[in-house]
C-alpha cells in the first residue's frame, strides 16, 4: 500500500521553530517529487513548497520563502520541511505529498497524500 | 505569482445533473492544470491532471479541458458522494511554484 505518514507538528509560540517529517512507503521514494501543502482550520489549499525527486529543483511559496526549508533523504525515505520563525497565520494541518510524475524535472500533480500534522502556534 | 480564480464559489445541483466548474489563470500555464477533490474530513484527491488526465480510478463522468488560461471540469451526471469542494492548481516552470484555485463546493 502507497503510504506518507507525516509527523513533528504541535503547539509552538511565535518566532520558534518546528521540524515536520514525512516518510513514504509502498513506492519508490526517490524517484518522485514531494511537496508540501497547508489547510488552515475551514480554509482552502495553499501550496507551501516543493522538491524535486533529486533535490535538484526546490520552490516555497511567497508566504514562507525565507523561513521554511525543504529537503529529503531518499535514503530514509524521508521529507522534511523546517519551519523557522513561525507566525499565527502557519497554523494549519500540513500535508505531505507524492507527485504522479517518475523523475521529472519539477513538481506538479499530487496523486498520494498523508493524513496531514497540525501546527498551532499561539503564545 | 500565477493567480488561479475558481468560479462559481458554490454551486447547487441535484444529483442527475451535469457541474461545470470553472478555473482562470492570471497568465498562460502551458496546461499544468491538475484538479482536486476533497470531502469534509478527508485528504485532497487527485482527479485530473495536465488539464484533461485522468488520474487512476477516478470515474469517466469527471472530464477536464481548457487551454491557456481557462479550464473546466466537468461532471456529467452528478453522484451523491460528488459532493464536495474542487479545487484547481497549476505549476510554473520558473520559479518553480505552485498555486491552489480558492475552491469551488458543490452542494446539493
Amino acid at each position: 500500500e502507497v503510504q506518507l505518514v507525516e509527523s513533528g507538528g504541535g503547539l509552538v509560540q511565535p518566532g520558534r521553530s518546528l521540524r515536520l517529517s514525512c516518510v513514504g512507503s509502498g513506492f519508490t521514494f526517490e524517484d518522485h517529487g514531494m511537496q508540501w501543502v497547508r489547510q488552515a482550520p475551514g480554509k482552502g489549499l495553499q501550496w507551501v513548497s516543493g522538491i524535486s525527486w533529486n533535490s535538484g529543483i526546490i520552490g516555497y511559496g511567497d508566504s514562507v520563502k525565507g523561513r521554511f526549508t525543504v529537503s529529503r533523504d531518499n535514503a530514509k525515505n524521508s521529507l522534511y520541511l523546517q519551519m523557522d520563525s513561525l507566525r499565527a497565520e502557519d497554523t494549519a494541518l500540513y500535508y505531505c505529498a507524492k507527485d504522479i510524475s517518475v523523475r521529472a524535472t519539477n513538481y506538479y500533480a499530487m496523486d498520494v497524500w498523508g493524513q496531514g500534522t497540525t501546527v498551532t502556534v499561539s503564545s | 505569482e500565477t493567480v488561479l480564480t475558481q468560479s462559481p464559489a458554490t454551486l447547487s445541483l441535484s444529483p442527475g445533473e451535469r457541474a461545470t466548474l470553472s478555473c482562470r489563470a492570471s497568465q498562460t500555464i502551458n496546461n499544468y492544470l491538475a484538479w482536486y477533490q476533497q470531502k469534509p474530513g478527508q485528504v485532497p484527491r487527485l482527479l485530473i491532471y495536465d488539464a484533461s488526465k485522468r488520474a487512476t480510478g477516478v470515474p469517466a463522468r469527471f472530464s477536464g479541458s481548457g487551454s491557456g488560461t481557462d479550464f473546466t471540469l466537468t461532471i456529467s451526471s452528478l453522484e451523491p458522494e460528488d459532493f464536495a469542494v474542487y479545487y484547481c492548481q497549476q505549476r510554473t516552470y520558473w520559479p518553480p511554484t505552485c498555486t491552489f484555485g480558492q475552491g469551488t463546493k458543490l452542494e446539493i
